[in-house]
């Protein structure tokens, strides 16, 4: 029963376009959602990060959105960098809930130069 | 500077052997946590500790051992019982109040034959 999923393995994006990376969800108990960035061999590391009371964040290039009514967020990249290549996992969690933090299977995303 | 350590990077057993993975971080968080990331899967969680000297089962908890002695410290032990034990190993820390915001160390990628 997978809670979180990505159906985009991977994408491919040219420098300076738009990346967009999307996430659904199923479990209607959560409230907090995440995106991690991860190089191969290294851990993840957190990148951006939204509550269920708003529907959009942003922090510089990278903006998240949510629709609760869809159960679907996304994660937009602009301009995208070569940089940027990386696999993003979303992850979701319930604030008031257990501790755990449920993953998609993640999204290769390879930004051309 | 803080952080989660976690060593050796590359680590070689024979089947049949235990095999402990250590996990070490100075951001003073409370709560410590073991996830096993395989090729094209998401991460699956394997332990997680709250408090020292207690931890709670995660989704794949068959065939591993953890410990927490020490607030610092939470290291995973692979053993025999383990049927598949050739994967990337991710530990990760948060704070009890943001426990959705896990801190990832660099990973240690066993290789069982």
């Amino acid at each position: 029963d997978q809670q979180v999923k990505q159906n985009s393995p991977s994408l491919s994006v040219q420098e300076g376009r738009i990346s967009i990376l999307n996430c659904d969800y199923t479990n209607s108990m959560f409230d907090y959602f995440l995106w991690y960035k991860k190089y191969p061999a290294e851990g993840p590391t957190f990148l951006i990060s939204i509550s269920s009371i708003k529907d959009k964040n942003e922090d510089g290039r990278f903006t998240v959105f949510l629709n609760k009514s869809a159960k679907h967020l996304s994660l937009h990249i602009v301009p995208s960098q070569p940089g940027d290549s990386a696999v993003y996992f979303c992850a979701a969690s319930s604030q008031g809930g257990s501790e755990k933090l449920v993953f998609g299977k993640g999204t290769k995303l390879t930004v051309n130069p | 500077d803080g952080g989660i350590t976690q060593s050796p990077k590359y680590l070689f057993r024979k089947e049949g052997q235990n095999v402990t993975l250590s996990c070490e971080q100075n951001l003073n968080h409370d709560a410590m946590y073991w996830y096993r990331q395989d090729p094209g899967q998401g991460l699956r969680l394997i332990y997680y500790s709250q408090i020292v000297n207690d931890f709670q089962k995660g989704d794949i908890a068959e065939g591993y051992s953890v410990s927490r002695e020490k607030k610092e410290s939470f290291p995973l032990t692979v053993t025999s019982a383990q049927k598949n034990p050739t994967a990337f190993y991710l530990c990760a820390s948060s704070t009890w109040a943001a426990h959705y915001e896990q801190y990832f160390g660099p990973g240690t990628r066993l290789t069982v034959t």
